[in-house]
């Protein structure tokens, strides 16, 4: 157990419908980083934040949001969803802002459903 | 750019083998950190290792040994007398220092180790 946890599991939904995804960081991490893993794009980097603020933005289609509050769980938000939005969706987390000095720690993934 | 090849995209061995996974990864940045993750049929990204690019010292952890070589660019990852439990797909991953802190994966490869 990595100490991340992410809600819910399993999320199905249709076409053009809004979800949001949560996501809990290990206690006394501040850094949430948000992957996205498909079957087409594999596993890509979407965003980051840390301690509330956006740190970092991968390929994260306009569609999607995300925002970290303050007591540090974070909340991704997929909007007018398509077919291809389906994938698994982990959240990870570290101490600080530097992921290079700490390893990222995944959570158990949502994996979301677009019918 | 930023890149991370693995070339195996199956591999199947029998219980007992050696098996060797492939990761050859390209970069500009002269400081980087290369991971290794897997992720069993359960669907988890399980960390494994961390390695600095100015530490070419391999390692060995039980049955799982990582050999890093700066000359060709590559951290391969060995597991020796191979079981069933080490069935998943691995997937190799760099961040490098001026960039952002998420990490780039590679395509993984998909290990099946047969009974």
């Amino acid at each position: 157990d990595s100490g991340v946890t992410q809600t819910p599991k399993h999320l199905i939904t249709a076409t053009g419908q809004r979800v949001t995804l949560r996501c809990s960081p290990r206690s006394g991490d501040l850094s949430v980083y948000w992957y996205q893993q498909s079957l087409d794009q594999g596993l890509q980097f979407l965003i980051q934040y840390y301690n509330g603020e956006e740190r970092a933005k991968g390929n994260i289609l306009e569609r999607f949001s995300a925002q970290q509050f303050p007591d540090l769980h974070s909340e991704l938000n997929l909007s007018s969803l398509e077919l291809g939005d389906s994938a698994l969706y982990f959240c990870a987390s570290t101490p600080g802002e530097g992921v290079p000095y700490n390893e990222q720690f995944f959570g158990p993934g949502t994996r979301l459903t677009v019918l | 750019a930023q890149k991370v090849t693995q070339a195996q995209t199956e591999i199947s061995v029998v219980e007992k083998e050696d098996v060797t996974l492939d990761c050859v990864y390209e970069t500009r940045d002269t400081t980087y950190y290369l991971f290794w993750y897997k992720q069993p049929p359960s669907g988890e990204l399980v960390f494994l290792i961390r390695r600095n690019s100015f530490d070419e010292q391999n390692e060995i952890s039980g049955r799982y040994s990582w050999n890093f070589q700066k000359s060709t660019s590559s951290f391969n990852f060995t597991i020796t007398a191979s079981q069933v439990v080490d069935s998943a797909v691995y997937f190799c991953a760099l961040i490098y220092k001026t960039g952002a802190n998420n990490l780039f994966f590679g395509t993984g490869t998909r290990l099946t180790v047969i009974p």
